[in-house]
């Protein structure tokens, strides 16, 4: 069963292009979140989606930042015009589906974003 | 919204001896509290969780206490090794149909042969 996939795993954009980082979850998982890992931080939430919802998006950004997980296929975090803060390590997790989802998220290798 | 705190943000500590990391929370509502191990460059890795309806979980050197009155949950870490030496992160969440976890800030581990 192979764990939570990420890729790129490493980005390098320039300031205004755009940066696409996708997550394919485990197999038999529905719920997929989106965390954000600056230098020497922990990680920050950013996104909870199920099959073709976003169910929870408070901590992204209001601009240039979406996130959306097809019927088929990974889930998609996309940032636009990118600047240098945005510059971060993007884990994404997945959790099994229940009675809503359970507790326990395994998290993929990350994808390493780096803006110049 | 929650707010999670760490300490300490390093630890050294000498092969064998034992290692504790303090976590507190704000929110009295959160109900799920995991610890994740991260070594350089790698992913998160679930090593322990509980719940709020327990006060103290084990599994082989590790263990975690929950003390739900105060706010605080710690992780212990018995007899260590080497390849213990990582970045840990405790974090919590209120499970209402999902979860979102907020992370503390992490704790640095250096375990010296």
């Amino acid at each position: 069963n192979a764990g939570v996939m990420q890729n790129p795993r490493h980005l390098v954009r320039r300031r205004g292009q755009e940066a696409r980082l996708r997550c394919s979850p485990m197999k038999g998982h529905s719920h997929v979140y989106w965390y954000r890992q600056l230098p020497e931080e922990g990680l920050k939430f950013m996104v909870y989606l199920q099959k073709e919802n976003i169910i929870d998006e408070s901590g992204m950004p209001k601009e240039r930042f979406s996130a959306e997980f097809p019927k088929e296929g990974p889930s998609i975090l996309r940032i636009q015009q990118v600047v240098r803060g945005d510059s971060a390590a993007y884990f994404c997790a997945s959790s099994p589906p229940g009675s809503g989802g359970t507790d326990t998220q395994y998290f993929g290798p990350g994808t390493r974003l780096t803006v110049l | 919204g929650e707010n999670v705190e760490q300490h300490p943000s390093t630890l050294s500590v000498q092969e064998g001896d034992s290692a504790v990391i303090k976590c507190t929370y704000s929110d009295s509502a959160s109900n799920y509290f995991p610890w994740y191990k991260q070594e350089l460059g790698k992913r998160p890795q679930l090593i322990i969780d509980i719940r709020s309806n327990v006060g103290e979980k084990k599994d082989q050197r590790i263990a975690v206490t929950l003390n739900k009155t105060a706010k605080h949950f710690s992780l212990h870490i018995t007899e260590t090794q080497p390849e213990d030496s990582a970045v840990y992160f405790c974090a919590a969440s209120i499970t209402t149909g999902y979860s979102t976890l907020t992370f503390g800030k992490g704790t640095m581990l250096l375990v010296s042969p």
